[in-house]
């Protein structure tokens, strides 16, 4: 069946940082791959989004790549803020299905 | 980008009472809404999906009695939560894409109390 699995939080860094969460899928035919971010007491919001091997989202700084050939789709940022603070979540969707949701990553950043 | 409110945002019942909540699509025409539960630093459970003038498909394990989902029109969808207990007590997200789209776009959620 559909996986996602990511790096288990909490994930504590300073500002500024180099941030990496990693995520990696298990799917039948060919996912489209979503970072989801929730803020305390939020919703999700989508923060970016790969429909297809090779293409990078992009949104606020962050970054992934959909990597087929090791099945990762692993979120990066440069330079993170305390604003950043939230709880990010992996997930894959395979033609229009339902979301297959990773368990979620905890990121606090101290100032 | 594509809107969802949730309303209300926040809900304290008594045991034994009913809940509705609403999830509404403001920009667009959300052909499928879907709803999910999600327990305090976990991820978020899948409880039903639902199409416009179509029954909700729930997961397994969900209560289609206890979970009452509608979705008359393609902006409103409403889940009420019947004879509500405090293991009822939780984060409720809905969710709404238009046809075929891949992107589900998330409600603000609202947070269930039972007393």
């Amino acid at each position: 069946g559909n996986s996602v699995t990511q790096m288990e939080g909490p994930v504590t860094l300073s500002e500024e940082a180099f941030l990496t969460i990693n995520c990696t899928y298990t799917a039948t035919g060919y996912p489209s791959l979503f970072w989801y971010v929730q803020y305390p007491g939020e919703g999700l919001q989508l923060l970016l989004k790969a429909t297809k091997a090779d293409d990078k989202g992009s949104n606020k700084g962050f970054e992934a790549t959909y990597r087929k050939e090791t099945t990762s789709f692993h979120l990066e940022k440069g330079s993170v803020q305390v604003s950043d603070s939230a709880v990010y979540f992996c997930a894959l969707t395979v033609r229009s299905d339902k979301i297959i949701f990773g368990k979620g990553t905890r990121l606090h950043i101290l100032p | 980008g594509a809107v969802v409110s949730q309303h209300p945002s926040r809900v304290i019942c008594k045991s034994g009472t009913s809940v509705k909540i609403e999830c509404r699509s403001l920009d667009f025409q959300a052909t499928t809404m879907f709803w999910y539960r999600q327990f305090p630093k976990q991820s978020l459970m899948l409880m039903a999906t639902s199409n416009e003038g179509s029954k909700a498909t729930y997961e397994q394990g969900v209560e289609k009695d206890k979970f009452l989902i509608n979705h008359a029109s393609l902006t409103l969808s409403t889940l009420t939560v019947t004879s509500a207990h405090p293991e009822d007590s939780s984060f409720y997200i809905c969710s709404a894409r238009w046809a075929d789209q891949e992107t589900q776009y998330f409600g603000p959620g609202t947070r269930l109390l039972v007393l």
